[in-house]
């Protein structure tokens, strides 16, 4: 079975400074990871997946398969970065992606 | 294009009680999933819907059923409701159930159920 584990529920770092939300799972097959972020009273929303190797809003993460981490990075956060960060995996049997979430880490940017 | 909606927003039931709640997908979207999401806790999948069939299920009883509609509208039905059924549940809709890796799954605003 599939598991997603974000070791911090909660993260503070100041405004400019750089942030790393860790992420660590474990999963037999070839994994697909994903980071889905949640703004104050908005609905969950896709950041970035892996496959894609792209920035978005400034965050990267890489795939490391020998540590089995997808840690998402930013160099330099702002504030409108608070948010709930959930890390999640892809995978199934069959033709079912069913998504395997994270329990999620509550980053918070101060001024 | 309009997103992924849910109704109701929020639902009180007491326990012993049945629930059905209900998902519009996105448009142009085939597939629902729906997750169950406690407090403090990440969403955890219960069911996913392809072209109204059963794609997958997660560790979720029997009491917990769902439907698919030709218009790839969903529902999710929960029968004799017990206390910690209470949470917040997402439906997700994506372009297709069983084709790549990447099916971007996008949520709606979920429904909030209390059970007493």
């Amino acid at each position: 079975a599939q598991r997603v584990t974000q070791p911090e529920k909660l993260l503070s770092v100041f405004k400019g400074a750089p942030v790393e939300l860790k992420c660590n799972y474990s999963y037999s097959g070839s994994p697909e990871l994903f980071w889905y972020v949640q703004y104050s009273r908005q609905r969950l929303q896709l950041l970035l997946r892996h496959i894609s190797r792209e920035s978005i809003k400034g965050f990267t993460a890489d795939l490391n398969k020998g540590e089995t981490s997808f840690h998402l990075k930013k160099p330099f956060a702002q504030e409108e970065d608070s948010a709930m960060y959930y890390c999640a995996l892809s995978a199934g049997s069959g033709s079912a992606r069913q998504l395997t979430f994270g329990s999620g880490t509550q980053l918070t940017v101060l001024p | 294009e309009t997103g992924v909606t849910q109704s109701p927003t929020h639902l009180i039931k007491t326990r012993g009680q049945q629930v059905t709640l209900r998902c519009s997908s996105q448009s142009g979207h085939n597939t629902v999933s729906w997750y169950q999401q406690a407090l403090g806790q990440g969403p955890q999948f219960i069911f996913q819907y392809y072209r109204e069939e059963e794609n997958g299920r997660g560790n979720f009883p029997p009491r917990f059923s769902g439907l698919q509609f030709p218009n790839y509208s969903s529902e999710l039905n929960v029968n004799a409701l017990e206390l910690d059924d209470s949470a917040l549940y997402l439906c997700a809709s994506s372009s297709s159930g069983r084709a790549s890796h990447s099916d971007t799954q996008y949520f709606g605003p979920g429904t909030r159920l209390t059970v007493l």
